[in-house]
């Protein structure tokens, strides 16, 4: 079944404390990205990467760190994490950067920092 | 970065009702996508767009990519309870490689 994998779903964690989330996708695409939705400031593009070790920043892109190594996984690192960094995030995957751009989604990462 | 405008920001209906959202930029896009997400869940692409004019349906929804490129609506036709959910419109302007995200209409369907 083609799909974009996260994990973890739910993560609680301690200011200061680095954390990954990992995602990944099965469908062999090239275009890779990371999303923070907040209540009623939708869904707000963090880095994103076109091909394997090619990443660029996206709108609110401090705080984060991405890799991508592979083709196939794209992780997002909070070296320090903050509470204004609390929100649910978002992978996302393409299969190229074109005309025909449609963006597959993960389930989320819920994520609390205190 | 570009902006979308989306609206309602949110809807109460009753079931069989049809519901309509729009989304509009002050900029030309070159692509326009619809996506819905249900409750602790990631958005789900429902109808995608690719040419100014262009109307498409997916069962009771039908999504329009507006003549100037500047805008894009939804319909949903004899809404249900599982209808509920968020509905984000998305576009690529030209000359970016990234999606701007409207900030989503929330449908709640009384059954």
């Amino acid at each position: 079944e083609a799909q974009v994998t996260q994990n973890p779903r739910y993560l609680i964690t301690v200011t200061g404390k680095k954390l990954t989330v990992t995602c990944s996708q099965n469908m062999n695409h090239e275009y890779m990205s990371w999303y923070r939705q907040d209540p009623g400031l939708g869904l707000r593009q963090i880095y994103y990467s076109m091909n394997v070790e090619v990443t660029d920043k996206g709108d609110v892109p401090e705080g984060y760190k991405v890799s991508r190594k592979e083709k196939r996984n794209f992780p997002l690192i909070l070296e320090s994490p903050s509470p204004n960094q609390t929100s649910l995030y978002f992978c996302a995957s393409s299969l190229s950067v074109g005309i025909n751009t449609e963006a597959f989604f993960g389930q989320g990462t819920r994520l609390t920092v205190v | 970065g570009q902006q979308l405008n989306q609206s309602p920001q949110s809807m109460f209906i009753q079931e069989g009702e049809d519901v309509s959202m729009n989304c509009t930029s002050s900029s030309i896009f070159n692509t326009w996508l619809w996506y819905k997400q249900d409750p602790g869940e990631g958005p789900v692409l429902l109808i995608a767009l690719y040419k100014a004019g262009e109307l498409t349906s997916n069962g009771r929804l039908t999504a329009q990519f507006g003549i100037t490129r500047k805008d894009s609506f939804l319909n949903i036709s004899a809404s249900i309870p599982s209808d509920v959910g968020i509905y984000f419109c998305a576009g690529i302007p030209p000359g970016y490689s990234t999606l701007t995200f409207g900030k989503g209409t929330m449908l709640l369907v009384s059954p």
